[in-house]
């Protein structure tokens, strides 16, 4: 089936740099993603959403981009800190309350 | 802010039991899911809901059953635990009509012994 997948399984930023992390998809009807971040012995955390009408959602320090050409989704992180250590997942939907598909996640590390 | 409590951080049964993992959110949510994650295996959807006493199957859900009688309340029961089923368990509640985002508690680490 349709599933959604990340380029890099690791990641390690210097602190103060901006973080990029990726993800593709495979399905071109999805219409709705979501980035999480979870930290250890937490639960994913919703951290920002953008729907397929959009190209580009900011929030604080946070950026997504949605490339429907060629069906890829990324996370900019800016002057990423400590605190921003954990793994993150990509989530898509298609129709109405259809499950979102979750990607397996990418682990950003960030060097103190 | 959306509250979503799962009764136990960690659970340790033993194979054969009949185990109850309870989910209650505070939102009004419709939705609620339950999910397992393991190791490279990212999260897997076992069971959802769209409404009280309605239930979906998800992707995994062999050995699961549900129950949801209130709004807020959504259990996952382990009929007969096995090893195989010792993992993270993660509950997840979301609001009704489109693209409503999914937000998760923080999970029950359960191991059967």
């Amino acid at each position: 089936g349709e599933s959604v997948g990340l380029h890099l399984p690791t990641l390690s930023v210097q602190e103060g740099d901006n973080s990029i992390i990726n993800c593709a998809y495979s399905n071109s009807a999805s219409d709705y993603f979501i980035w999480y971040k979870q930290e250890s012995g937490k639960g994913p955390q919703f951290i920002i959403d953008i729907r397929s009408n959009m190209d580009k959602r900011q929030g604080q320090r946070v950026t997504v981009l949605l490339n429907k050409t060629v069906k890829h989704l990324s996370l900019q992180i800016a002057a990423t800190q400590p605190g921003d250590s954990a793994v993150y997942f990509c989530a898509e939907t298609f129709s109405g309350n259809t499950p979102l598909v979750f990607g397996k996640g990418t682990r950003l590390s960030v060097i103190a | 802010d959306v509250k979503v409590t799962q009764s136990s951080r960690y659970l340790v049964k033993r194979t054969g039991e009949k185990v109850f993992l309870e989910c209650v959110q505070d939102m009004d949510h419709e939705n609620m899911f339950w999910y397992r994650q393991d190791p490279g295996l990212g999260l897997r959807l076992i069971y959802f809901s769209y409404d009280v006493k309605m239930k979906e199957k998800g992707d995994i859900p062999e050995g699961y059953s549900v129950s949801r009688e209130k709004k807020e309340r959504f259990s996952l029961i382990l009929e007969s635990a096995s090893t195989n089923q010792t993992s993270m368990y993660l509950c997840a509640s979301s609001g009704t009509g489109y693209r409503q985002p999914q937000h998760f508690g923080d999970g029950t680490r359960l191991s059967i012994l």
